[in-house]
């Protein structure tokens, strides 16, 4: 599986839009790009995810480059709630395995 | 509906024990994966079911690890003689996979459970 490149940690004030960047400049052409974030003490939960084209959900907006070898996670309106650790993760849809390769996340703080 | 339940939440045990780890999927999900998560990293894919068979068992570390899905709805992770290491939050998700290409494999995590080996 392709990797993946998240910036450690970011910081956003509440109420205003979030932009959290990914790089996976190795991307092959059946590869889904997928985010998942996981809040403090709980299991990770399903973001949002896309292939090609931009993906919109009650949860956030996914805007893929494209090229494909970026992406951008968009929280349009941040509350403490959001505050998570995002990941960003690449499977390759060809692949009849369904396990997904974690990266390390961008650990987003919420400032009230 | 209920989610995916985990059990225990936590888990001390010593050194060179058994320790069996217990997940419940969400209902009528045919795939379950087993993940293990250390502080500050991402979780780390470790075995996957579809149904009651091991479909990929690649990430388990060592024989000391072994899986059980015997009716394909709980599963079962058992660890032998744990050592120190395997100290982590063990973490389980399912999915409603229907063997479509790429995307719509939703996984629904369950809480963790924590286990820490003395």
């Amino acid at each position: 599986d392709a990797k993946t490149t998240q910036p450690n940690s970011m910081e956003s004030n509440e109420e205003e839009p979030v932009h959290l960047p990914c790089n996976h400049s190795t991307i092959s052409g059946t590869d889904y790009i997928h985010w998942y974030r996981q809040l403090p003490s709980q299991g990770p939960e399903y973001v949002i995810h896309g292939l090609t084209s931009n993906v919109n959900n009650r949860m956030a907006s996914l805007a893929i480059a494209e090229d494909r070898k970026s992406s951008t996670l968009i929280l349009h309106r941040a509350t403490l709630r959001d505050a998570a650790v995002y990941y960003c993760i690449l499977r390759d849809g060809a692949d009849s395995n369904y396990q997904l390769i974690w990266g390390a996340g961008t650990k987003l703080i919420i400032k009230p | 509906g209920a989610g995916v339940s985990q059990t225990p939440s936590n888990k001390v045990t010593e050194k060179g024990k058994y320790v069996e780890l217990r997940c419940d999927p969400i209902s009528g999900h045919t795939a379950l994966y087993w993940y293990r998560q250390s502080l500050g990293q991402g979780p780390e894919f470790l075995i996957y079911f579809q149904g009651t068979g091991a479909a990929d068992d690649s990430g388990l570390p060592n024989d000391r690890f072994f899986a059980v899905r015997p009716e394909g709805s709980v599963s079962t992770l058992k660890i032998q003689r744990t050592e120190r290491g395997d100290s982590a939050v063990y973490l389980c998700a399912s999915s409603s996979v229907a063997l479509l290409a790429g995307g719509d494999n939703e996984q629904f995590f369950g809480p963790g459970t924590r286990l820490t080996v003395l």
